[in-house]
């Protein structure tokens, strides 16, 4: 059974860092690309990142790029995504998800894990 | 970056009936497009890709069709827990985007 389960969420300020991290089980990491995908309370969904089953090529949305950094340790079956200069309308649960094969969609996904930007 | 408009914003139906949800691309994105379910406090889920493909364990109620710039997603008798928000996507080109979503709701 494959599980994505978030972690490393919470409060921070506006300027202020956090990294999540998305534990994966139940099929072949590194087969697979992965991405995050965010969503604002209330809001839809908006794609984050994503990055190859080798962790060679990785892939942003301008409103985050140089900020973000999206990362995988396909060792330990883990996804990051390193989030910088944080700004308070990036309030929002964030997801992991894995992707299909050449990228046609993302087929299985986490809990989400909240990020609130405040001071 | 392929805006992808969703429509209608709202839908309202009975359960039993059909429903057709439809998402234009402001370019082509040959069959590069997907459809999620969301309900409330969960996690997306897949339904389709390859804008006509159902993911696997999705009923065979769900179906899309189109390609290029036109997609529709048709759901042919509602059951009660199909009444959710629905979201295409497009992988067709970079940034990956999102439709807004449209609603069904239980009329």
């Amino acid at each position: 059974e494959v599980q994505l389960v978030e972690s490393g969420g919470g409060l921070v300020q506006p300027g202020g860092s956090l990294r999540l991290s998305c534990a994966a089980s139940g099929f072949s990491f590194t087969s697979y690309a992965m991405s995050w995908v965010r969503q604002a309370p209330g809001k839809g969904l908006e794609w984050v990142s994503t990055i190859s089953g080798s962790g060679d090529n990785t892939y942003y949305p301008d409103s985050v790029k140089g900020r973000f950094t999206i990362s995988r340790d396909n060792s330990k079956n883990t996804l990051y995504l390193q989030m910088n200069s944080l700004r308070a309308e990036e309030t929002a649960v964030y997801f992991c998800a894995k992707d299909l094969p050449s990228s046609w969609a993302s087929d299985y996904w986490g809990q989400g894990t909240l990020v609130t930007v405040s001071s | 970056e392929i805006v992808l408009t969703q429509s209608p914003a709202t839908l309202s139906l009975s359960p039993g009936e059909r429903a057709t949800l439809s998402c234009r691309a402001s370019q082509s994105v040959s069959n590069y497009l997907a459809w999620y379910q969301q309900k409330p406090g969960q996690a997306p889920r897949l339904l389709i890709y390859a804008a006509s493909t159902r993911a696997t364990g999705i009923p065979a109620r769900f179906s899309g069709s189109g390609s290029g710039t036109d997609f529709t997603l048709t759901i042919s008798s509602l059951e009660p827990e199909d009444f959710a928000v629905y979201y295409c996507q497009q992988r067709s080109d970079w940034p990956i985007t999102f439709g807004q979503g449209t609603r069904l709701e239980i009329k």
